[in-house]
Parts: structure tokens; C-alpha cells; sequence
């Protein structure tokens, strides 16, 4: 059976870092391209970033490049999201989920809450 | 970017009663491959977001058939032929033509 788990996050100081973990199991994880996609208190569903098999292609919301990087190794069948100069505006919960193509998520992780704070 | 729209935000149903869920493309979703990628996800109150429905109307395993997707280009339809208690959420389409978007989202609850 498919599983996702997410793991890293808490709270956290504005211009602070937190890296996120997702580990996969139950399907061949270097087979899918893997995506973060987060949701803020009480609003709606945001695809963070995402990435290939391979790790070739990597692609971001505008509101988080050059501050997020996304990663993976397939040997430890994990996905990464490297969060820097963490803002406010990031405080959501944080979801690992498993992209066949083009957005048509199959599987989704518990998520997991960072909470950006003084 | 594309912007996706749903309507209605808010959805109060009758038990047993059908519901649709209506959402908007700013541009069409017809890829060039042929394909429109444009999904449907629930999100029951406390849980991870589930996917219903992939590229219009393609159901998933274990979803109920009184869930049905529709549409083509800018307008696509979520219909539930008989809301149950189970069904109450919110839903939200995604279009993944386009880079990713999604809808607003729209709180499906019982009267």
C-alpha cells in the first residue's frame, strides 16, 4: 500500500529555516515525479514546488523561489523541501504528495505544520 | 496564470440530495497533447486532500459512483447524484494544464 510521511516541521523565527522530509513507501518512488503542496490556517490548497524523477526539472510557486529548494534521493525513497528565509506568510501545513502527471495527485501524506513566528 | 474559480463557495445540502460544484478556467485546458487536466479533490474536515477525479471525468478507485466530473475548455462540473454525511468537505478542481492552479475551494455541508 502506498504511504507518504512528512516529517520537520515546527515553529520557526521569520528569515529562519526548516527542512522538510517525506519518506515514500509502498510503490517505486523513482518512478514519479513528487511534489509540496501546503495549505495556510483555514485557506486553500498551494502547490509549493515540484519535481522529476530524476531530479532534472524543479519547478516553484513565484512566491517562494530563490528561498525553497526541492530535492529527492531515490535510494532513501525521500523527498525534501529546504525551506530559507522563512516568512510569515509560510505558516501552513506542508504536504508531500505523489504526482502520476500533470497535477492528478494520487497520494498524500498526513502533512505536517510549520508555524512561522516571533 | 491561469485563474480557476468555483462556485459556489458554500454548498448547504439536503441528505440525499444532489449537488454540483461548477468551476472556470480563465483559459482553456485543452493541452497539446489532447488531454485536459483538470482534477477534482475532497478534503474531509482534519484530513489530507483525496483525489476524486482525474483529467474531467476519470473516477477513482473507491469513489463512490454518485461522484461524477464533466466539462470541456473553460467549464467543468463536479456532480454528487445524492450528498451523504460522509460527502461533507470541501472540494476543490485543479487545472495542471497550465503550470498547477487550484479553485477556491467549496465547503459542501449538510442542512
Amino acid at each position: 500500500e502506498e504511504h507518504l510521511v512528512e516529517s520537520g516541521g515546527g515553529l520557526v523565527q521569520p528569515g529562519g529555516s526548516l527542512r522538510l522530509s517525506c519518506t515514500a513507501s509502498g510503490f517505486t518512488f523513482s518512478n514519479y515525479w513528487m511534489s509540496w503542496v501546503r495549505q495556510a490556517p483555514g485557506k486553500g490548497l498551494e502547490r509549493v514546488a515540484n519535481m522529476n524523477q530524476d531530479g532534472s526539472e524543479k519547478y516553484y510557486v513565484d512566491s517562494v523561489k530563490g528561498r525553497f529548494t526541492v530535492s529527492r534521493d531515490n535510494a532513501k525513497r525521500s523527498l525534501y523541501l529546504q525551506m530559507n528565509s522563512l516568512r510569515v506568510e509560510d505558516t501552513a501545513v506542508y504536504y508531500c504528495a505523489r504526482d502520476p502527471g500533470w497535477g492528478a495527485w494520487d497520494y498524500w501524506g498526513q502533512g505536517t505544520l510549520v508555524t512561522v513566528s516571533s | 496564470d491561469v485563474v480557476m474559480t468555483q462556485s459556489p463557495l458554500s454548498l448547504p445540502v439536503t441528505l440525499g440530495q444532489p449537488a454540483s460544484i461548477s468551476c472556470g478556467s480563465s483559459q482553456s485546458l485543452v493541452h497539446s497533447d489532447g488531454n485536459t487536466y483538470l482534477h477534482w479533490f475532497q478534503q474531509r474536515p482534519g484530513q489530507s486532500p483525496r483525489r476524486l477525479i482525474y483529467k474531467v471525468s476519470n473516477r477513482d478507485s473507491g469513489v463512490p459512483d454518485r461522484f461524477s466530473g464533466s466539462g470541456s475548455g473553460t467549464d467543468f462540473t463536479l456532480k454528487i447524484s445524492r450528498v451523504e454525511a460522509e460527502d461533507v468537505g470541501v472540494y476543490y478542481c485543479m487545472q495542471g494544464t497550465h503550470s498547477y492552479t487550484f479553485g477556491q475551494g467549496t465547503k459542501l455541508e449538510i442542512k
